[in-house]
């Protein structure tokens, strides 16, 4: 069964708005990460928050993690076409386990 | 620095055919990954490598997928009789693990599988 789960499963804005993904996870966790993947290619490493963290940014990147309620949040700031990609968040329960990855939110940027 | 490489990047093969997939990771990365993607779905988790330690096959799906790593370098994965639903795409990352668990993992582009 999927650890993290995410939300909306597809977003479609307009160039400039601003996007929001969320996730959401059943267990306590280490981490949590988020990639992104283009279409047909491999995942690229976003941003990683710890669990003792409530908020991380990374340029145009704001994440945030609620850990009461076992949710994160990912936000694209003036959003770009080339944003378009599919967003996944992995969990990372404990120090020693593996990452599991949620089924993706997929973003459209319309131009 | 080269990153994660795959081969082949794309596989056509008839029911029943064995294929065998190859992930070469970046160099000194201890952990290796691979996932599986059908179309439109997330990351399927099949088995994880992790230095000298006993692989972590949890994921395989059946006893026809089965995966080998030669040290700390490349990794092969076969699926043996090949179905239909085999068909996906096959990703392979690799980590260093680092403090508390806080590594990352890094992507091979994969390798696309169709079983006619």
């Amino acid at each position: 069964s999927q650890q993290g789960e995410e939300d909306p499963q597809a977003l479609s804005i307009q160039e400039g708005e601003n996007a929001t993904m969320n996730c959401s996870y059943k267990t306590s966790i280490n981490n949590l990460q988020w990639y992104r993947q283009n279409s047909g290619r491999g995942l690229v490493h976003l941003i990683l928050i710890r669990s003792n963290e409530r908020e991380k940014h990374s340029g145009r990147l704001r994440v945030t993690l609620d850990t009461s309620k076992k949710s994160s949040s990912l936000l694209i700031t003036a959003s770009r076409a080339a944003d378009t990609a599919s967003y996944f968040c992995a969990t990372r329960p404990g120090a020693n386990s593996k990452l599991t990855f949620g089924k993706g939110i997929t973003l459209s940027v319309r131009p | 620095g080269a990153g994660v490489s795959q081969s082949p990047s794309n596989k056509v093969t008839e029911k029943g055919k064995d294929v065998e997939l190859r992930c070469d990771p970046i160099s000194g990365h201890t952990a290796l990954y691979w996932y599986r993607q059908r179309l439109g779905q997330g990351l399927e988790f099949l088995i994880y490598f992790q230095g000298n330690s006993a692989p972590d096959k949890s994921g395989l799906p059946s006893d026809r997928f089965s995966a080998e790593r030669t040290g700390e370098s490349v990794s092969t994965l076969t699926i043996q009789r090949t179905q239909q639903e085999d068909s996906a795409v096959y990703l392979c990352a690799s980590s260093l693990p680092g403090l508390a668990g806080a590594e990352t993992q890094y992507f091979g582009p994969g390798t696309r599988l169709l079983v006619l």
